[in-house]
């Protein structure tokens, strides 16, 4: 099956630009979406289609993709950027949606 | 306000069953896929399946074939979750999304999530 690969953490410091990469077997192909995770809360998606961003999500919030690795783009971090955050891809050969490890985000 | 409201807590025995309910609010319910996530205590996001709200076909995937089943009455715009035979390692939150086709598939709307603790 279909794996997605991101680092247990990353830490940042505030008004400073944290990158959250996930890797997959050829995901350049692939659709990605991201999703923040706050405490306690429902999953929110902040990316999609690799660099689209839903309503009302700050344009601080961007992201890219090719060959192996997605990436999460986050400038001028703030406190509240702090949160769990998973990417997600669909896999057409097992026609099953999925999830990174996620990648724990931490404001210094 | 377009949203998920999914039904409250639970606290079930090993061997007990539970029904989780997703209603959908303020959008077309046959327009969108529901999909189903569980989050266990402390784990990352797991994909559970799908349901076509047009045809109610579920998708499973592979680690959810057995004892879940999907379901819906379009008529009250609900999604329902059943899990049978339960077990402690299904204690977890579970949660429904709409995806959105129209946006690549993505996961625009979610339920507040579900927990549903397991204990004898």
């Amino acid at each position: 099956s279909y794996v997605l690969t991101q680092p247990p953490s990353v830490s940042v410091a505030p008004g400073q630009t944290a990158r959250i990469p996930c890797g997959g077997d050829s995901i350049g192909t692939k659709s990605v979406h991201w999703y923040q995770q706050r405490p306690g809360q429902a999953p929110v998606a902040v990316v999609y289609d690799d660099t689209g961003r839903p309503s009302g999500i700050p344009e601080r919030f961007s992201g890219s993709n090719s060959g192996n690795t997605a990436t999460l783009i986050i400038d001028r971090v703030e406190a509240g950027d702090e949160a769990d955050y998973y990417c997600q891809v669909y896999d057409g050969i097992s026609d099953h949606r999925v999830f990174g490890t996620g990648t724990k985000v931490t404001v210094l | 306000q377009v949203q998920l409201v999914q039904s409250g807590s639970e606290v079930k025995k090993p061997g007990a069953s539970v029904k989780v309910s997703c209603k959908a609010a303020e959008y077309s319910f046959t327009t969108y896929a529901i999909n189903w996530v569980r989050q266990a205590p402390g784990q990352g996001l797991e994909w559970m399946g799908w349901i076509n709200t047009n045809t109610g076909n579920p998708t499973y995937a592979q680690a959810f074939t057995g004892h879940f089943v999907f379901s819906l009455d379009t008529s009250v715009s609900t999604a329902y979750l059943q899990i049978s035979s339960l077990k402690a390692e299904d204690t977890a939150v579970y949660y429904c999304a709409r995806r959105n086709d129209y946006d690549g598939g993505v996961f625009d709307i979610w339920g507040q999530g579900t927990m549903v603790t397991v204990s004898s």
